[in-house]
């Protein structure tokens, strides 16, 4: 079965830098999608970036990047220049082919400090 | 244009009593899901649909979970005899179809409470 950890419950970082959130994940499919969602206190999970585990690039949306790791089974999320909004509850999350759906890990709470 | 609703955002009912949970997806999207999120956790795969039917019902819990999308847009979660461990923030998702590539849209959730 597919799993997904996210082993930082909570981190901080300071406006205006950079911090990187950490995400293993085990699966014997080798066709798979991994996603980071953000999900503020309104409760609407909001898809920050996508990755295709047959794209050896890395995804790259605005100041969100991703460090791929394939064959260590790894999909950390950089954010860079933190921003007061960017506080809230990330997940990580994979879709498999044979599973129709998201497996999500536990989260991680992000707190942007002035 | 509108995104995913869900009705009521808020329910408080009593253990026991029966519950319908209502998800209004995206216009067009084949693909509707459920979710079950607890508190301190990521969200919990419930059932998938695609189209009228469930192409997979696997993650709800026991009998008393069903979930029905008649005319393959409107869905309903329906809890009987609901129990104070069922109090939860229940998601709904659409995507345009099946498959990873295709972005789940979330709707706000209801959050559950059995007293």
């Amino acid at each position: 079965a597919q799993t997904v950890t996210q082993s930082q419950p909570e981190m901080s970082v300071q406006e205006a830098e950079t911090v990187t959130l950490s995400c293993t994940y085990d699966t014997s499919e080798s066709n798979y999608y991994l996603f980071w969602y953000k999900q503020p206190p309104s409760r609407q999970m909001i898809l920050v970036i996508r990755q295709e585990a047959y794209k050896q690039q890395n995804a790259t949306e605005n100041r969100f990047s991703v460090n791929f790791q394939k064959a260590a089974k790894s999909f950390s999320l950089k954010i860079s220049d933190s921003q007061l909004g960017d506080t809230a509850m990330y997940f990580c999350a994979f879709y498999g082919g044979a599973t129709n759906k998201l497996i999500f890990g536990t989260g991680t709470l992000l707190a942007v400090q002035p | 244009g509108a995104g995913v609703s869900q009705t009521p955002s808020n329910k408080v009912t009593e253990k026991g009593k029966y519950v319908e949970l209502r998800c209004d997806p995206i216009s067009g999207h084949t693909a509707l899901y459920w979710y079950r999120q607890s508190l301190g956790q990521g969200p919990e795969f419930l059932i998938y649909f695609q189209g009228t039917g469930a192409a997979d019902d696997s993650g709800l819990p026991n009998d008393r979970f069903f979930a029905v999308r008649p005319e393959g847009s409107v869905s309903t979660l329906k809890i009987q005899r609901t129990e104070r461990g069922d109090s939860a923030v229940y998601l709904c998702a659409s995507s345009p179809d099946r498959g990873g590539y295709n972005e789940q849209f979330f709707g706000p959730g209801t959050r559950l409470t059995v007293l």
